[in-house]
C-alpha cells in the first residue's frame, strides 16, 4: 500500500494563478482532510470530507475549494493564489471506526510558494 | 483557533534522558491524540487515549490524560537520537466528532 500520497511535492505559483493539489489514499478511508501548517501555527483544517460527494468548511476555508468525486481522492483547489497562501499543505485520511474518526494518516506534504 | 497548546515549545536533552511534554485544550474530547512530525516530512500517529482512560503504554511511550484539568502529558523515556521531531497533540472534539484539532507542537531535540 502506497498510503498517502500528494501531488505535486513542491509548486511555485505567482499572485492570481491558480492551481489544484491532489490527494490519493489507497486505504479506502471514509474521511479525508486538507490541512496547512505554518511556523508556530500547528496544523489548521482547511476543508475535508466524510464520505465520497460530501465537503465541509474547517477553521481556515477562505480562498480554497475542493472536490471528493472518488473515495480515494480528495483535490484542494486555489483559484486565486495570494502570497498568504504560502504554506505547507497536508493531506490526511481517517478509517470511520465504531462511528466515530480515528488515527489520521498523512501524505509527506507539499510545499507551495506564492509570490 | 487552536483546541491544543503544546508545553515546552522547544525541548533539548541528552540520549538516554527521559522527555516529557504537555497538551493543553479548551473543550471536551472524545480521545486525545500524540503525533510525530521529522523535519520536511508528513505527521505519524503515535498513540491515542480516549476520553474514559486515564493513562495508555505504547513501547517507550507513556501517556497520561486528565480530563478535569483538560490536559494531557506525553513521556518518551530513554530518549533516542532518533526521536529528534516536532510533537503534536490532537483532540478529537465531542460537538465536531469527525474534526481533529492540532496544537502548535513541542520541537525536541535529543543529544547524541
Amino acid at each position: 500500500n502506497a498510503g498517502v500520497t500528494q501531488t505535486p511535492k513542491f509548486r511555485v505559483l505567482k499572485t492570481g494563478q491558480s492551481m489544484t493539489l491532489l490527494c490519493a489514499q489507497d486505504m479506502n478511508h471514509e474521511y479525508m482532510y486538507w490541512y496547512r501548517q505554518d511556523p508556530g501555527m500547528g496544523l489548521r483544517l482547511i476543508h475535508y470530507s466524510v464520505g465520497e460527494g460530501t465537503t465541509a468548511k474547517g477553521e481556515v476555508p477562505d480562498g480554497y475549494n475542493v472536490s471528493r468525486l472518488k473515495k480515494q481522492n480528495f483535490l484542494l483547489g486555489l483559484e486565486s493564489a495570494a502570497p498568504s497562501q504560502t504554506s505547507v499543505y497536508f493531506c490526511a485520511s481517517s478509517p470511520l471506526a465504531g462511528g466515530r474518526t480515528d488515527t489520521q494518516y498523512f501524505g509527506p506534504g507539499t510545499r507551495l510558494t506564492v509570490l | 483557533s487552536q483546541q491544543g497548546e503544546e508545553d515546552p515549545q522547544a525541548l533539548s536533552i541528552q540520549e538516554g534522558e527521559n522527555a516529557t511534554m504537555n497538551c493543553s485544550y479548551k473543550t471536551s474530547i472524545n480521545n486525545l491524540q500524540w503525533y510525530r512530525q521529522n523535519s520536511g516530512r508528513g505527521l505519524v500517529h503515535l498513540i491515542l487515549i480516549r476520553s474514559n482512560e486515564r493513562e495508555k503504554h505504547s513501547g517507550r511511550l507513556r501517556v497520561t490524560l486528565d480530563t478535569s484539568k483538560k490536559s494531557s502529558s506525553l513521556l518518551i523515556t530513554a530518549s533516542r537520537a532518533a526521536d529528534t521531531a516536532s510533537y503534536f497533540c490532537a483532540t478529537v472534539r465531542r460537538d465536531t466528532g469527525n474534526q481533529f484539532y492540532f496544537g502548535t507542537g513541542t520541537s525536541l531535540t535529543v543529544i547524541p
